[in-house]
Formats: C-alpha cells, structure tokens, sequence
C-alpha cells in the first residue's frame, strides 16, 4: 500500500463546475499538506500549503485536510480551462525528516469550454 | 518564480555512459531535493542535501549519486546509466525543513 494514494482520474468536467480532488494517506507521523499543480512540460507549482485539520482558502480553492480520518482535499470553484493541469498532494512528517515529501500520483484534470 | 535552473533541459544518451544534471538555485536555500517523475508513480525522492557537503538518500536512490559543495548548485549523476533511468528529473528548494518546496521545470533524461 502506498503512503499516499490519489485517484488519478482522468477528470473531465465542464467549465464553471465545482471540482474535488482527494487523497487518503496512512501514515500517522504526516504533520503538513500541499497542492501542486503541474501543467505539461513544467514543474509542480505549489497552490495550497496548511498544517492543521480543517479548511483553508485561496481564491478558488479551499483545502480541506481531517487529520482523524488521513483524507485531504482541494476543492476548485467556478474552474476555468486554465485550470486544465496534473493535481499533486503531498505530505510531510516535520521534525526531523528534512522537508521530505510524499506525493500521491496526481490527478489529470480537464476543464472543457 | 523560484529561482531555479536545471540543466541540461534535454538529454539523450546511451546505456554505460554517466550524465550529471545540475540545479542551480539564486535564492540561497538551504534544502534541495531531486526526484524523479515516471508514469503511475509521481514524483520520487532519489536524494537530498540540507546543507554544503550533506546530502542523504531517498526513497530512490540506487544508481545515483549526488554533489552539494556550494549553496547554489546540487548535482545529480549516474554513474552509468541505465534504460530504466529514462525519466523526468525535478529539482527542488526549500528554505526550511518544513516549508513548501518550490520545483525547477525538469530535465528530460533519455537512456538509449
């Protein structure tokens, strides 16, 4: 079982919808949540950055992170085709792991005109 | 935008020989990371460095080995390299342990 898994799709959906992305992890020591973003060709952008249960929100998207049940999510509002992207969630342990990262393997999303 | 530049952008070489890819980075962090991005698999640790001359392996890091010895610059090589290192390399900086860590656009290595 990997630490972390994401659905990854594809996900198709039309413009102006309301998109949730997830991933579930299984290792307790996970102290911090990200969302990248990846567009072809390009490196991971980081979107979302949060160290605690509970929402955060950016614009049009909200992070939602359940520490009880080791599920995050981001939700975009109003998506737009720029949108269109790979979604990476990671995880880190804090403390002494130097900053590692564990990645679920993204979501490929499309968001159709 | 990070400041971070890896090079070469493009690679294409054959099986036995070694290729080194460079990081440089203009905004003197203190962590650097290198991954690897393969289908159904995400992005993987192959090794990182949390300071000048200390450098740790990942969750990957058989076949390769990695140089920091200024702040700036991280080097990944392969010492031989191999078709199953045909991938996308990922550079990436920190300035904390747990602070987000910001990606170069990636090398596109091809093994032959």
């Amino acid at each position: 079982q990997k630490e972390v898994e994401q659905d990854p799709g594809p996900l198709s959906v039309p413009e102006g919808a309301i998109v949730s992305l997830n991933c579930t992890y299984s290792n307790s020591a996970f102290q911090y949540f990200m969302w990248y973003r990846q567009y072809s060709r390009k490196g991971p952008e980081l979107l979302m950055y949060t160290y605690s249960s509970g929402n955060k929100e950016d614009g049009r998207f909200t992070a939602q992170v359940d520490k009880s049940s080791k599920y995050i999510s981001l939700f975009i509002r109003d998506s737009q085709p720029s949108d269109s992207a790979t979604y990476l969630c990671a995880n880190g342990a804090g403390g002494t792991s130097y900053g590692k990262l564990t990645f679920g393997q993204g979501t490929i999303l499309t968001v159709h005109p | 935008d990070a400041g971070i530049t890896q090079s070469p952008r493009h690679k294409v070489t054959e099986t036995g020989t070694p290729v080194t890819l460079r990081c440089h980075q203009t905004e003197n962090h203190r962590y650097m990371y290198w991954y690897r991005q393969d289908p159904g698999h995400g992005l993987r640790l192959i090794h990182y460095s949390y300071g000048v001359k200390d450098t740790d392996k990942g969750e990957v890091s058989d076949g390769y080995s990695v140089s920091r010895s200024k702040t700036e610059d991280f080097l990944l090589t392969l010492e031989s390299a191999t078709s199953s290192q045909t991938s996308v390399y990922f550079c990436a900086i920190s300035v904390g342990g747990s602070q987000p860590q910001h990606f170069g656009d990636g090398t596109r290595l091809s093994i032959l």
